[in-house]
């Protein structure tokens, strides 16, 4: 069957708390970055992107934040809900290769009721 | 509504027999992606089509293969599935031109092997 997979790591939050969800990217080249929602048994679902000339985009309850200097990306999510509970992936591209990214290691947040 | 549509589901093959998932869109995208993901996982990037263009990722084995007959729908042949094959697999569409990197994804077919 299907290999044993890597756990993920884990964020639990207080329902109604912010949450904050980091990702290090690795090509000093990406200049497009996205943030992908996945719930269990679902296709990872679009929630935010930025390009590499913002360092700060929002969104519905969502913000992101670019540090190209470290190469650091952020979503914070505000008032944390249970709707919220997934796995989030963030993703890297380069608009110079059109079409691909790659897909960071994903971080699981567990909203607690 | 607009989407992104893979059947089916949930697919049982056996070891060695030959299948096929399907993926189609409505989106009128230029761009189509097939991705592996296994558990606790990133999704991997097997293969993608622009229009009919198609490009492989170095370390997709040969074991997979795939078809664009047209714009709409796209497919994901696997010739002889093995244990490790078992995964979820991801299609995907983007509108090269826009603005729009962004992928869509398909809700998935989990496969299992027997």
């Amino acid at each position: 069957g299907e290999s044993v997979g890597l756990h993920l790591p884990t964020l639990s939050v207080q329902e109604g708390d912010n949450s904050i969800i980091n990702c290090a990217y690795s090509n000093s080249a990406s200049d497009y970055f996205i943030w992908y929602k996945q719930e269990s048994g679902k296709g990872p679902q679009f929630i935010i992107d930025i390009r590499s000339n913002m360092d700060k985009r929002q969104g519905q309850r969502v913000t992101v934040l670019l540090n190209k200097t470290v190469k650091h990306l952020s979503l914070q999510i505000a008032a944390t809900q249970p709707g919220d509970s997934a796995v989030y992936f963030c993703a890297e591209g380069n608009s110079g290769g059109y079409q691909k990214v790659t897909f960071g290691t994903g971080t699981k947040l567990q909203v607690i009721p | 509504d607009a989407m992104v549509i893979q059947n089916p589901r949930y697919q049982v093959t056996q070891f060695g027999k030959p299948v096929t998932l399907s993926c189609s869109q409505t989106l009128n995208h230029n761009v189509m992606y097939w991705y592996q993901q296994k558990s606790s996982q990133a999704p991997k990037l097997l293969f993608h089509y622009y229009d009919k263009d198609f490009n492989n990722e170095a370390d997709t084995p040969d074991n997979f293969q795939s078809r664009r007959p047209n714009t709409s729908f796209c497919f994901l042949d696997i010739r002889s599935p093995g244990l490790g094959d078992a995964a979820m697999y991801l299609c995907a569409t983007s509108s090269y031109g826009d603005r729009g990197e962004t992928q869509y994804f398909g809700p998935g077919t989990r496969l299992l092997v027997l």
